[in-house]
């Protein structure tokens, strides 16, 4: 059965610093996503990634997939309030999405 | 574009009542999905349509989840005799057939009492 881990589960942050979100899926996959949810929200979409070595830009937010380790990356730069909130990595195994546990993110000032 | 809607947004109901959650995907979207939420969790997929064509259903869909989509449009997602454990969210995707990349909708939250 396909596996999604992602770590941490919880993190913490100072408004400023880089951290990274790492999403690891135990089969074959060329397609992932990564999502983002507010409290009492419905899911956002934040980037999709279709290949190997893609890698996507947008704000302070950049995502990376490796198929071959079968790793994407969310890594975030000079973190600031507005990015608190839980983001998701789905790995595509379609026709449908298999979702990580979510990666509750909150930002201090 | 006026996205993927869902009705109600809330429902509490009582334990062995039923409830009917609908869908409404977005225009021309063949592909629709539903998936559940608890508290603290990732979305788990529930079942999947393609058109009017249910395709794919997960074994969390008991005998008492059923799931329709009438002429290929809006979904509906029954459950009958709710139970405390059906407490969750429930969440509606479409997707394209070109486009994998899967739109949610808000979510309907189930409280069973």
């Amino acid at each position: 059965e396909l596996k999604v881990e992602q770590n941490p589960l919880f993190l913490s942050m100072q408004e400023g610093k880089n951290y990274t979100i790492y999403c690891n899926y135990s089969t074959t996959s060329d397609r992932l996503y990564w999502y983002r949810q507010d409290p009492g929200k419905s899911l956002e979409s934040l980037f999709v990634l279709l290949s190997n070595g893609a890698v996507k830009q947008e704000g302070r937010l950049m995502a990376s997939l490796d198929t071959k380790a079968r790793l994407s990356t969310l890594h975030i730069t000079a973190a600031v309030h507005d990015l608190s909130a839980t983001y998701f990595c789905a790995v595509d195994i379609s026709p449908l999405m298999r979702f990580g546990a979510g990666t509750r993110l909150t930002v201090k000032p | 574009d006026t996205g993927v809607s869902q009705n109600p947004r809330h429902k509490i109901t009582k334990r062995g009542q039923n409830v009917t959650f609908r869908c409404d995907p977005i225009s021309e979207h063949n592909r629709l999905y539903w998936y559940r939420q608890t508290l603290g969790q990732g979305p788990e997929f529930l079942t999947y349509f393609q058109n009017e064509a249910q395709l794919e259903k997960s074994r969390l869909l008991s005998d008492r989840f059923s799931a329709e989509r009438p002429k290929g449009s809006f979904s509906t997602l029954e459950i009958q005799r709710t139970e405390q454990g059906d407490s969750a969210m429930y969440l509606c995707a479409s997707s394209t057939g070109s486009d994998y990349e899967q739109y949610f909708g808000p979510g309907t939250r189930l409280t069973v009492t």
